[in-house]
């Protein structure tokens, strides 16, 4: 396992248009998170999965965000008729919950850019 | 709700200067404190953690103490060299099952000269 793997790096789309990131977490790490930061911010959270489960949501995630981790695994981030707002970077995290401290694991993000 | 705040930056430093971001938080309970380093392109490395009052987190000869008191963590380094040049991020996180996400800080960008 060589860490959490983001897909695409980068996307550029119109405005308008569905987008679809991709999140594959380490693969004995059954917490994944998604992130959002915005240009000299700092990453702000969206949602999170244990397991299959979404567990919480961002008031950040609005109607046009959805986000899914079928059999808790991958985990798919799907905004719909973008706006130039949702301009960013989106980052995903993995973690081993349990009752004693856990850390997160960051992949490397995908740079979202609507024109 | 959590906050944390950072010294404003950027900050521009010589090769072996010394350097100190600031770094305070507003939480309830006891959080654990972290510093992440943001390299170019790249995505977030966790560079040190603390997760109890006096706990001090250090790596890569960066230190930083969790004071409870003033409610403080700032980062800080000896001597800087250039290849420290990044975005630090301060952020706040769960500890011992505790339902709280990590609460970042907006950035410092160090820059550091040789």
């Amino acid at each position: 396992d060589t860490g959490v793997s983001q897909d695409p790096r980068h996307k550029i789309t119109k405005r308008g248009q569905n987008v679809t990131f991709r999140c594959d977490p380490i693969s004995e790490h059954n917490r994944l998170y998604w992130y959002r930061q915005t240009l000299g911010q700092g990453p702000e959270f969206l949602t999170y999965f244990q397991n299959e489960a979404q567990l919480e949501k961002s008031r950040l995630l609005s109607d046009r965000f959805s986000a899914e981790r079928p059999k808790g695994s991958f985990s798919t981030l799907e905004i719909q008729r973008t706006e130039q707002g949702d301009s960013a970077m989106y980052l995903c995290a993995s973690s081993l919950w349990s009752v004693s401290l856990h850390f997160y694991t960051f992949g490397s993000g995908t740079r979202l850019t609507v024109v | 709700g959590d906050s944390v705040t950072q010294m404003e930056g950027p900050v521009t430093l010589s090769e072996e200067a010394f350097l100190t971001i600031n770094c305070t938080y507003t939480a309830t309970g006891y959080p654990s404190l972290f510093w992440y380093v943001q390299y170019p392109g790249e995505g977030l490395q966790l560079l040190l953690k603390a997760t109890k009052a006096d706990d001090k987190g250090s790596n890569k000869g960066f230190e930083a103490t969790y004071r409870k008191e003033t409610t403080s963590f700032h980062l800080e380094k000896g001597s800087v060299q250039v290849s420290d040049s990044a975005v630090y991020f301060c952020a706040l996180g769960p500890f011992y099952g505790s339902a709280r996400q990590l609460t970042f800080g907006s950035g410092t960008q160090l820059t550091v000269l040789p």
